[in-house]
């Protein structure tokens, strides 16, 4: 079974504090991904990465920055949290093939900036 | 530029009701589709997904799907819910790179 873990479940700072969401997949896949999920909104892509020290912004980038040193490790930073970052982050996982790329999902990390 | 629309925030139904949840894309090109679900205080998961083929999909737990192409719709399809299918439903397409998800549909079933 692929095993995508997420460093913390539940997670509660302080505005203007630097945050740092950690990801871990166990199944060598090259691609990894950040989401944020928000009531209303779905999934919104933040960013993502095909190989280590690689990146790709997506779809609401700002405010954010990622961090891939080994392949199997993926980061997601917030230099200065603010209030409207509070949301549920998503880590996901794919392999690398030419054909559809069905992603695995983390159990996500429900944040809170006070 | 590609996009996911689904028709429904929230359905309410009774269990043994039927079940469909409309989903339609909007990307020129070929297209891979999926319906993930999200069950409470659990992990996104994937309940099916198109590649190529036969466009009536079969997934986890007794859910299908079919691709119309003329229509660019994905509709997930259950013919007699349970309690226990509860949960977030979220399409989603991958065209040109990265998945593009819908907002979601909340599906509660009462017993």
């Amino acid at each position: 079974d692929v095993k995508v873990t997420q460093s913390s479940r539940y997670l509660v700072k302080r505005t203007g504090e630097k945050v740092f969401l950690e990801c871990v997949q166990d199944m060598d896949h090259e691609n990894m991904f950040w989401y944020r999920q928000d009531p209303g909104l779905g999934l919104r892509l933040i960013y993502f990465s095909y190989d280590v020290k690689m990146k790709e912004k997506g779809d609401i980038p700002e405010g954010y920055s990622v961090s891939r040193e080994k392949k199997e490790r993926f980061s997601l930073i917030l230099e200065s949290a603010s209030t409207n970052q509070t949301s549920m982050y998503l880590c996901a996982s794919s392999p690398h093939t030419k054909t559809y790329n069905e992603q695995f999902f983390g159990p996500g990390t429900r944040l809170t900036v006070l | 530029a590609q996009s996911v629309s689904q028709h429904n925030h929230h359905v309410i139904l009774s269990e043994a009701a039927s079940l469909e949840l409309g989903c339609n894309y909007s990307y020129g090109g070929t297209v891979n589709l999926f319906w993930y679900v999200q069950y409470p205080g659990q992990h996104l998961q994937l309940l099916l997904k198109y590649f190529s083929g036969d466009p009536l999909v079969k997934g986890i737990k007794g859910f299908e799907a079919e691709f119309i192409k003329s229509k660019f719709s994905f509709n997930l399809r259950k013919p007699s819910v349970q309690w226990s299918d509860t949960a977030e439903y979220f399409c989603a397409l991958k065209g040109y790179s990265t998945l593009t998800f819908g907002k979601g549909t909340m599906l509660l079933v009462s017993p």
